[in-house]
């Protein structure tokens, strides 16, 4: 059963550009979250997502951010017009249900030069 | 607004002895508590969690307590090994909402 993917593991990106990150939830797990590291922080809360739909976007920059978890495919993170303070560790996470135990992917490090 | 504070921001413990990682919360809604490891360049793995019901929670050489009255929850490690050696979050959610809130972390380095 494998966990958590998350593909690419790290993205390079030239200001103004678009970064698209992917992010496969484990076998029968329906719920997906978005969280974002910044350096020497914890991890901030950005979108749950379950199939379709967007259950909670209070964490995501309003301009830029959007995310969907399509009925077929993995979910997506899109930020697009990068800027570089956007460079972050962005993690997926998914669970079986709500107020469940999440299991995280490794990451995507995104650095934007 | 930090709502889930780990004011260490790290530890040192010899291997063998115990491991007591502080975390505490602001928010009175939070109803669910995890702890999370992390290495460098990897996601946070899962280690334990309790429900407000509860007031302690345990599983091998971890075990962890809820002081709802405090709002204050700790993690011990007995024994320390030094493949403990990470980082360590604790993260909280209320029962209506899927979404947790994370401390900033305490580096644990486990020394032999």
């Amino acid at each position: 059963n494998a966990g958590v993917m998350q593909n690419p593991r790290h993205l390079v990106r030239r200001r103004g550009q678009e970064a698209r990150l992917r992010c496969s939830p484990m076998k029968g797990h329906s719920h997906v979250y978005w969280y974002r590291q910044l350096p020497e922080e914890g991890l901030k809360f950005m979108v749950y997502l379950q199939k379709e739909n967007i259950i909670d976007e209070s964490g995501m920059p309003k301009e830029r951010f959007s995310a969907e978890f399509p009925k077929e495919g993995p979910s997506i993170l899109r930020i697009q017009q990068v800027v570089r303070g956007d460079s972050a560790a962005y993690f997926c996470a998914s669970s079986i249900g709500g107020n469940t135990e999440a299991f995280f992917g490794q990451g995507t490090r995104l650095t934007v030069v | 607004d930090q709502q889930v504070k780990q004011n260490s921001p790290s530890l040192s413990v010899q291997e063998g002895r115990i491991s007591i990682l502080n975390c505490d919360y602001t928010n009175s809604m939070f109803d669910y508590f995890l702890w999370y490891k992390k290495y460098p360049a990897e996601g946070p793995t899962f280690l334990i969690s309790i429900s407000s019901i509860k007031d302690k929670n345990e599983d091998g050489r971890f075990t962890v307590f809820l002081n709802k009255s405090a709002k204050h929850l700790s993690l011990h490690i007995v024994p320390s090994q030094p493949g403990d050696s990470a980082v360590y979050f604790c993260a909280a959610s209320p029962p209506t909402a899927s979404k947790l809130t994370f401390g900033t972390g305490t580096r644990l380095q486990v020394t032999l």
